[in-house]
């Protein structure tokens, strides 16, 4: 049973489109995040949701949106893609706000943009 | 402002010696400590954390970390590596400003172990 599962695992699109990421998680959490990871390896935190309430959003353009229709889902939506999107997506979730639990990830989503 | 540092983009250990992946960190307050690893093509894997109590922190697949205040450091550590070890290892540390839970990642180290 896969615990925190993303959809596509792969995106290639052309720049200017929009598309959306899917994220479902099976464990119960309360809390869900989104993270990009670029060329380089670094982790940056873009949003966290707690039972659907927003709690972080980071120096994100508004081209991102992150919509959570019930807390065991949270979509990433992202408007007229630009080449510097391309990087890995990584949904987590956690039991708690507070940070004192491990997040457990996804495999990620491999956006390429041409 | 919080932050983590590892200070090595890479490590280079033989199998069955032990290794060490070090990791420093700046933060107000008492610090929330852990480390994740990544497989290639995979997401990241939580291996332990340091919250408060013993400063020999067990985890997962026989690693454990030491937190060390007057060091500021949280360095990873496995008496004998094996060539599975291989991997991207994060040290992360919990923003407490905000109380968002929010993680703050070093940049990671790659593990590399040879047979």
């Amino acid at each position: 049973d896969t615990a925190v599962s993303q959809t596509p695992k792969y995106l290639v699109t052309q720049m200017g489109n929009d598309k959306s990421i899917k994220c479902e998680q099976n464990l119960g959490h309360d809390t869900m995040y989104w993270y990009k990871q670029d060329s380089k390896k670094f982790l940056k935190i873009m949003f966290s949701y707690n039972n659907k309430e927003l709690i972080i959003n980071e120096t994100v353009p508004n081209r991102f949106s992150p919509k959570s229709p019930d807390k065991a889902h949270l979509n990433l939506h992202i408007n007229s893609l630009e080449l510097g999107d391309s990087a890995v997506y990584f949904c987590a979730s956690s039991q708690d706000v507070g940070g004192n639990q491990p997040q457990h990830f996804g495999d990620g989503t491999r956006l390429s943009i041409l | 402002a919080q932050s983590v540092a590892q200070p090595e983009d890479q490590v280079k250990v033989a199998e069955g010696n032990p290794l060490t992946v070090k990791c420093t960190y700046s933060v107000s307050g008492n610090p929330y400590l852990f480390w994740y690893v990544q497989y290639p093509n995979r997401g990241l894997q939580f291996l332990l954390k340091y919250i408060t109590g013993d400063n020999l922190v067990k985890g997962s697949y026989g690693f454990e970390a030491e937190f060390n205040k007057s060091q500021t450091s949280f360095h990873l550590k496995k008496p004998s590596a094996l060539v599975s070890d291989s991997a991207l290892y994060f040290c992360a540390v919990r923003d407490i400003s905000g109380n968002t839970g929010k993680l703050i990642f070093g940049q990671g180290t790659t593990l590399q172990v040879k047979p």
